[in-house]
C-alpha cells in the first residue's frame, strides 16, 4: 500500500527550528518529486516547496515566504523526506503536509496526514 | 505569481442537486489545472488533474473542464459524502498556488 507518514509536528518558539519528517512506504521512492504544503488554522492550502527526482538530482524549489528558512532533504535510507524549518515565525503556524506528486502528471495523488507545527512564545 | 480566484467561496445545496464552482487564473495556464476535495480533518484528495482528467477511483458525478484562465468543477448530482470543501490549484509555474477554496455546505 502506498502510504506517507508525517510527523514530527510541535510548539516551537518564534525564531526557534523544528524538522519535520514524512515516511513513505508503497513505492520507489527515488523515483518520484515531493511537495510540502500547509494550512494555516481555518484557512487554505499554500504550497510550500518540492523536491524532484533523483533523475533530477532531487532539486528544489520553494515559496516566496519559506525560500531562505526552510529546506527540503531525504535519507533515501529511510525512505524518508523532511523539511527543515529554520527562522520559525507565527506565521509558520499550520498544519504541514507531504504529498507525493503523480509520474508523469506531477499532480500531488497521495498525502500524509499531517502533522501540526505551532509557533508561539 | 498566478492568483486563482474559486466562485462561490461558499454554497449550499441539496442531495442530488447539480452543483458548479468556478475558477479563474490571473493569466493563461493552459490545461495545468487540478482540483481537490477536503474535508475536516482530513488531508486533500485528488479529482482531476489537467482540468478534466478524473484521477482514478473518483467517482463519474465529478467532472472538470476549462482551458487558458477560466475553468469549472461540476459534481452533477450531489451525494452525502460530497459536502466538503474544494481547491483548485495551477501546476503551471511556480510557485505553485492554490484557489481559496468553495465549502458546500448541506441546504
Amino acid at each position: 500500500e502506498v502510504q506517507l507518514v508525517d510527523s514530527g509536528g510541535d510548539l516551537v518558539q518564534p525564531g526557534g527550528s523544528l524538522r519535520l519528517s514524512c515516511a513513505a512506504s508503497g513505492f520507489t521512492f527515488s523515483d518520484y518529486y515531493m511537495d510540502w504544503v500547509r494550512q494555516a488554522p481555518g484557512k487554505g492550502l499554500e504550497w510550500v516547496g518540492r523536491s524532484r527526482d533523483k533523475a533530477n538530482s532531487h532539486t528544489t524549489e520553494y515559496a516566496a515566504s519559506v525560500k531562505g528558512r526552510f529546506s527540503i532533504s531525504r535519507d533515501h535510507s529511510k525512505n524518508t523526506v523532511y523539511l527543515q524549518m529554520n527562522g520559525l515565525k507565527a506565521e509558520d503556524t499550520a498544519v504541514y503536509y507531504c504529498a507525493r506528486d503523480q509520474m508523469g502528471s506531477y499532480v500531488m495523488d497521495v498525502w500524509g496526514q499531517g502533522t501540526t507545527v505551532t509557533v508561539s512564545s | 505569481d498566478i492568483q486563482l480566484t474559486q466562485s462561490p467561496s461558499f454554497l449550499s445545496a441539496s442531495v442530488a442537486d447539480r452543483v458548479t464552482i468556478t475558477c479563474r487564473a490571473s493569466q493563461g495556464i493552459s490545461n495545468y489545472l487540478v482540483w481537490f476535495q477536503q474535508k475536516p480533518g482530513e488531508a486533500p484528495k485528488l479529482l482531476i488533474y489537467a482540468a478534466s482528467t478524473l484521477q482514478s477511483g473518483v467517482p463519474l458525478r465529478f467532472s472538470g473542464s476549462g482551458s487558458g484562465t477560466e475553468f469549472t468543477l461540476t459534481i452533477s448530482s450531489l451525494q452525502p459524502e460530497d459536502f466538503a470543501t474544494y481547491y483548485c490549484q495551477q501546476i503551471n509555474s511556480f510557485p505553485l498556488t492554490f484557489g481559496g477554496g468553495t465549502k458546500v455546505e448541506i441546504k
